[in-house]
């Protein structure tokens, strides 16, 4: 299996400007979940994904952001517009089993400038 | 306070050395406890995972959950500088899809 993809791999944008981040899970996992990590927070749950259907976004910082999962193959994170503070990695991660074993992607570095 | 609070570290060890990696938690709904590593650069992989209390040996490696003292470990035997990494705790509880992860430890093994 070819695990989790993520891309992009490395992002730098300016200030203001949309960022997408996009995502496939691995085939037959029936949850998805979207992280950030920084130095300072640690590995943050933003939200996650059963079955194509959000569960829980409580994690997610502000309006600016938003996820979506239009089929058990895709997802994305997108950030509108984009600040400074939201420089960090993103990982995407999916999981069957009731979403005991997390299997993550490579991340998605972004610097936001 | 924290669910999950892990020792932060950072580690550092001689090659050959006993490694104690630790957590605890305060959620008594938490049944599935699972470590993760995470080299640097790269997303966390899942090393161990344990249901309820008890010990699970892998290699070198061996998971704790005691449930009584809310209390887990992670023990690595004859440690390796391919060890050297970040390690994770995370819990989660049997209805809930979300995993509750610590801050991690990083370990550094030296030659």
């Amino acid at each position: 299996d070819a695990g989790v993809i993520q891309s992009p791999r490395h992002e730098v944008t300016e200030m203001g400007q949309e960022v997408t981040l996009r995502c496939k899970p691995i085939s037959g996992h029936d949850y998805l979940f979207w992280y950030r990590q920084t130095m300072m927070r640690g590995l943050e749950l933003l939200i996650y994904f059963n079955n194509n259907v959000p569960i829980d976004d409580s994690g997610m910082p502000e309006d600016r952001f938003s996820a979506k999962m239009p089929n058990a193959s895709f997802s994305t994170l997108k950030i509108q517009p984009s600040e400074p503070r939201d420089s960090a990695v993103y990982f995407c991660a999916s999981s069957s089993r009731g979403g005991n074993t997390i299997y993550f992607g490579e991340g998605s570095w972004l610097t936001v400038v | 306070q924290k669910e999950v609070e892990q020792d932060p570290g950072p580690l550092s060890v001689p090659e050959g050395a006993i490694v104690s990696l630790n957590c605890t938690y305060s959620n008594s709904a938490f049944q599935y406890f699972m470590w993760y590593r995470q080299y640097s650069r790269k997303g966390p992989e899942l090393l161990m995972y344990t249901y309820s209390s008890g010990n699970k040996e892998d290699g070198r490696f061996t998971a704790q959950v005691d449930k009584s003292s809310k209390y887990i470990s992670l023990f690595i035997r004859d440690s390796q500088p391919s060890d050297s990494a970040t390690y994770l705790c995370a819990m989660k509880g049997t209805n809930a899809g979300k995993s509750t992860f610590g801050d991690g430890t990083t370990l550094t093994v030296k030659p």
